[in-house]
């Protein structure tokens, strides 16, 4: 079974310009989050979807920050526009809800630098 | 505020020796509680839960222990293997919630 596919892998953009990150679940978690993780830090909660719908995006910088999820499945996060701070390896995860709600599934992430 | 605390950011065990990674919490609500281990350049998976009704979960050479009344739990890997070298995230979360809260988590290695 394949797991969370994301991409690009890696990203550098200088500060101001617009960046995409794509996310593919594993396939039937209707669950899908976005994480953020700086260095040396643990992954933080930036949205959550049920299917289609954005239940819990009270962590995301909504000033700059935007995320959709089309059709339930493949997901996008969208930074514009980019700001150093905002450096870090953005991870979406998934899961399946009803079974085993608190086990998510990761994918690779995507490292992010802002110069 | 750091809900869950991994005091420890690093650990080198040898090889065939007992690993024993430790976590605190502070919220009493917590009452689901995972670990995840991270290889560089990978993301999180999965490695053991305990729910809170328990205070012992075995799976094979991982054991997490949960004593609740000190907001405390911990992770041993017997007997400790090179590939076992990563970073351990200790993550908790409650009924209802879908949120994951994770530690800053601790980099072991497994000296061979």
């Amino acid at each position: 079974e394949a797991g969370v596919v994301q991409s690009p892998r890696y990203k550098i953009i200088e500060k101001k310009q617009p960046v995409a990150f794509w996310c593919n679940p594993i396939s039937g978690h209707n669950t899908l989050y976005w994480y953020r993780q700086n260095l040396g830090q643990g992954p933080e909660l930036l949205i959550r979807y049920e299917n289609e719908e954005a239940v819990d995006d009270s962590q995301l910088p909504k000033d700059r920050f935007s995320a959709e999820r089309l059709k339930g499945v493949d997901s996008t996060l969208k930074i514009q526009p980019a700001e150093l701070g905002d450096s870090a390896v953005y991870l979406c995860a998934s899961s399946f809800s009803g079974v085993s709600t608190y086990e998510q599934y990761f994918g690779p992430g995507t490292r992010l630098t802002v110069t | 505020d750091q809900q869950v605390k991994q005091n420890s950011p690093s650990l080198s065990v040898q090889e065939g020796r007992i690993s024993i990674l430790n976590c605190d919490y502070t919220n009493s609500m917590f009452d689901y509680f995972l670990w995840y281990k991270k290889y560089p350049a990978e993301g999180p998976t999965f490695l053991i839960s305990i729910s809170s009704i328990k205070d012992k979960n075995e799976d094979g050479r991982f054991t997490v222990f949960l004593n609740k009344s000190a907001k405390h739990l911990s992770l041993h890997i017997v007997p400790s293997q090179p590939g076992d070298s990563a970073v351990y995230f200790c993550a908790a979360s409650w009924a209802g919630s879908y949120q994951l809260t994770f530690g800053k988590g601790t980099k072991l290695s497994v000296i061979p």
